[in-house]
């Protein structure tokens, strides 16, 4: 099986633009989470995906931020008008959950810095 | 609420010697699972370990082994004879299971250098 994987692998943009990350989960996982990590942090929770519905989305996740997962398969996570505080790793992960076992795989991340 | 602690920022040792990664965990649900995550410099996490919080058994993998203590919420972390590819960040996590809910909820990590 390949792991997931996360395009591009380092966006740099300059303030108020706009950008998409794609994230292609390990095949047949049927969840998929997006976090947010910063500098000396551990990864934050942003939202979540059960096959193609968002189930939950994190208070850290403000309106310019939306993500999309088509037919359940990859998923998008766009920042609208970036600003400088956007400036992190954004690590995707998947599992596959059956009752309550479930391990989450992380993808190599995508480094946003915001000029 | 539920939080994760990891006391130590950095940690440094020289090869060859045993190291112990502390973790303590809140959490007001009897149903939980702790994990440990190895974060590279290449920035991937890599999935190490999952325990249950109806498993207290200690677990042995190889150099790396987890001590799992319910009752002083504490999930530690040793690598026996460090080598210098341990050098990384290390996370614990904790995932709550309520409703449809299952993000992990992370520490702010212990930055292992093994020197040589």
């Amino acid at each position: 099986d390949t792991g997931v994987s996360q395009n591009p692998r380092h966006k740099i943009t300059k303030r108020g633009q706009n950008v998409t990350f794609r994230c292609d989960p390990i095949s047949e996982h049927n969840r998929l989470y997006w976090y947010r990590q910063t500098l000396g942090q551990g990864p934050e929770f942003l939202t979540y995906f059960q096959n193609e519905a968002q189930l939950e989305k994190s208070r850290l996740l403000s309106d310019r931020f939306s993500a999309e997962r088509p037919k359940g398969s990859f998923s998008t996570l766009e920042i609208q008008r970036t600003e400088q505080g956007d400036s992190a790793m954004y690590l995707c992960a998947s599992s596959f959950r059956r009752g309550a076992q479930e391990t989450q795989y992380f993808g190599p991340g995508t480094r946003l810095l915001v000029l | 609420a539920q939080k994760v602690t990891q006391a130590q920022t950095e940690i440094s040792v020289v090869e060859k010697e045993d190291v112990t990664l502390d973790c303590v965990y809140e959490t007001r649900d009897t149903t939980y699972y702790l994990f440990w995550y190895k974060q590279p410099p290449s920035g991937e996490l890599v999935f190490l370990i999952r325990r249950n919080s109806f498993d207290e058994q200690n677990e042995i993998s190889g150099r790396y082994s987890w001590n799992f203590q319910k009752s002083t919420s504490s999930f530690n972390f040793t690598i026996t004879a460090s080598q210098v590819v341990d050098s990384a960040v290390y996370f614990c996590a904790l995932l709550n299971y309520g409703g449809s809910q299952g993000n992990l909820i992370f520490g702010k990590g212990t930055k292992l250098s093994v020197k040589p």
